[in-house]
């Protein structure tokens, strides 16, 4: 199966800074690649699919790159709205399973 | 608007049962797939089990294979889990999702529904 991994576990930053956060598959899995935003007592929001596609109404200071194994999650300036703990998540077609990474929690310096 | 409803959660003894509902409205329910994902309190996303748009296809996570069961009635809009066999690590928050389009991640989720596996 396909593990994740992210870095760092954690971080502050401060309102403005861009932060960026980097996922990593234990094998290629081209740009099958999601993240997703939690904030504490909400529901996760898909914040970005196929690696570096925008989900609708996502702001644009979120922004996806990568492909094969190293994907990052970057925000160019952060804002006090986004503090959350930030997943990457992959999927498998054999076999069929989803797989999220451990996340990141964001908070404000 | 897409809106998905958990219920069913509770509290429940080792060895129990539980079956979990979600009730969804807002998008045409039988041409998507749905997803059953779970958060322990503490802890990381856990994806638990997949059911196609037709209901044929099953697929489940390890952890839970041959305990859970995932359904669904489209003529109710919902999608539900059967929990048998539950035990301690089952404890969570657990959350229905919509299949994506493209259809390999989540872009709808309810608001989830707390199960508790305690003596």
């Amino acid at each position: 199966d396909i593990q994740m991994t992210q870095s760092p576990s954690s971080l502050s930053a401060s309102v403005g800074d861009r932060v960026t956060i980097t996922c990593r598959a234990s094998q290629g899995i081209t740009n099958y690649l999601a993240w997703y935003q939690h904030k504490p007592g909400k529901v996760p929001n898909l914040l970005i699919y196929a690696a570096s596609t925008l989900q609708s109404g996502v702001p644009s200071r979120f922004s996806g790159s990568g492909s094969g194994t190293d994907f990052t999650l970057t925000i160019s300036s952060l804002q006090p709205e986004d503090v959350a703990t930030y997943y990457c998540q992959t999927y498998s077609s054999a076999p069929r399973v989803f797989t999220f990474g451990p996340g990141t929690k964001v908070e404000i310096k | 608007h897409v809106q998905l409803v958990e219920s069913g959660g509770g509290v429940v003894q080792p060895g129990g049962s539980l079956r979990l509902s979600c009730a969804a409205s807002g998008f045409t329910f039988s041409t998507y797939g749905m997803h059953w994902v779970r958060q322990a309190p503490g802890k990381g996303l856990e994806w638990v089990a997949l059911i196609s748009y037709y209901g044929d296809d099953k697929y489940y996570a390890d952890s839970v294979k041959g305990r859970f069961t995932i359904s669904r009635d489209n003529s109710e809009n919902t999608v539900y889990l059967q929990m048998n066999s539950l035990r301690a690590e089952d404890t969570a928050t657990y959350y229905c999702a919509k299949v994506s389009s493209p259809p390999y991640y989540f872009d709808y989720w309810g608001q989830g529904t707390l199960v508790t596996v305690s003596s």
